[in-house]
C-alpha cells in the first residue's frame, strides 16, 4: 500500500498562477521529499523537509510539513510552462539509517501549466 | 546526474523468458535500488542493496530477483516474465543521509 496520497490527481493551472499540491500520509516520518517527473524521464529531487521543520524554501518552491495532520504541501508560486510534470512526495528514512534509505512514493500529481 | 545508467532502455520480450536489467553507477554509492512506475500506484520498490552481495525484498519482489557483485552495478532479473510485469523499471542510487538520485528508466513490455 502507498504510503503517500497525493491531492489532487491533475492540476491545470495558467501560466503565472500558483500551484499547490497536498500529500497525506500514513506513519510516523524521518523526512519528506518532494520530487520532479518530466514525461518519460526518471524522477528528479526538488526538495527535503525533515520532520521536526514545519515550512522550507528553495527558489518558488514552498513545502510545508504538519506532522500531527500527517500532510504536507508544495506550493510552486508564478508557476512556468515549463513546471508542466508530475509530482510525487515521498517519505522514508535517510540512507545510513535502519531503513536503509528506502522511499515509500505517493501516486503523484499531474501538473499542467499552459503558456 | 549522478552518473547513473540504466540498460537497456526499451525491451520488447514474450511470456515466460528470463529478462535482466543493469542499473550501472560511477559513484560509488552504498545504496541501490529497483522501482517500478505503473499507472495509478507511483512507485514501488522491487529490491533494494545496501552493500555488494547485500540485498533485500522490497514492496513488490515476488517474480524478482537481484544481484549485486560489485558496487557500481546492480541487475535485476524477471526469472520468468509475465504480462503483469510489464512497467517502467527505474533504478535509484542514494548518498547517506541525502536524496535520491533516478536513472532514466527502463521501458519493459512483455507480450
Amino acid at each position: 500500500s502507498q504510503q503517500g496520497e497525493e491531492d489532487p490527481q491533475a492540476l491545470s493551472i495558467q501560466e503565472g498562477e500558483n500551484a499547490t499540491m497536498n500529500c497525506s500520509y500514513k506513519t510516523s516520518i524521518n523526512n519528506l521529499q518532494w520530487y520532479r517527473q518530466n514525461s518519460g524521464r526518471g524522477l528528479v529531487h526538488l526538495i527535503l523537509i525533515r520532520s521536526n521543520e514545519r515550512e522550507k524554501h528553495s527558489g518558488r518552491l514552498r513545502v510545508t510539513l504538519d506532522t500531527s495532520k500527517k500532510s504536507s504541501s508544495l506550493l510552486i508560486t508564478a508557476s512556468r510552462a515549463a513546471d508542466t510534470a508530475s509530482y510525487f512526495c515521498a517519505t522514508g528514512g535517510l540512507a545510513g539509517g535502519t531503513s536503509y534509505g528506502k522511499l515509500t512514493f505517493g501516486q503523484g500529481t499531474i501538473l499542467t501549466v499552459h503558456p | 546526474d549522478a552518473g547513473i545508467t540504466q540498460s537497456p532502455r526499451h525491451k520488447v520480450t514474450e511470456t515466460g523468458t528470463p529478462v535482466t536489467l543493469r542499473c550501472h553507477q560511477t559513484e560509488n554509492h552504498r545504496y541501490m535500488y529497483w522501482y517500478r512506475q505503473d499507472p495509478g500506484h507511483g512507485l514501488r520498490l522491487i529490491h533494494y542493496s545496501y552493500g555488494v552481495k547485500d540485498t533485500d525484498k522490497g514492496e513488490v519482489s515476488d517474480g524478482y530477483s537481484v544481484s549485486r557483485s560489485k558496487t557500481e552495478d546492480f541487475l535485476l532479473t524477471l526469472e520468468s516474465a509475465t504480462s503483469s510485469q510489464t512497467s517502467v523499471y527505474f533504478c535509484a542510487i542514494r548518498r547517506t543521509g541525502t536524496e535520491a538520485f533516478f536513472g532514466q528508466g527502463t521501458r519493459l513490455t512483455v507480450v
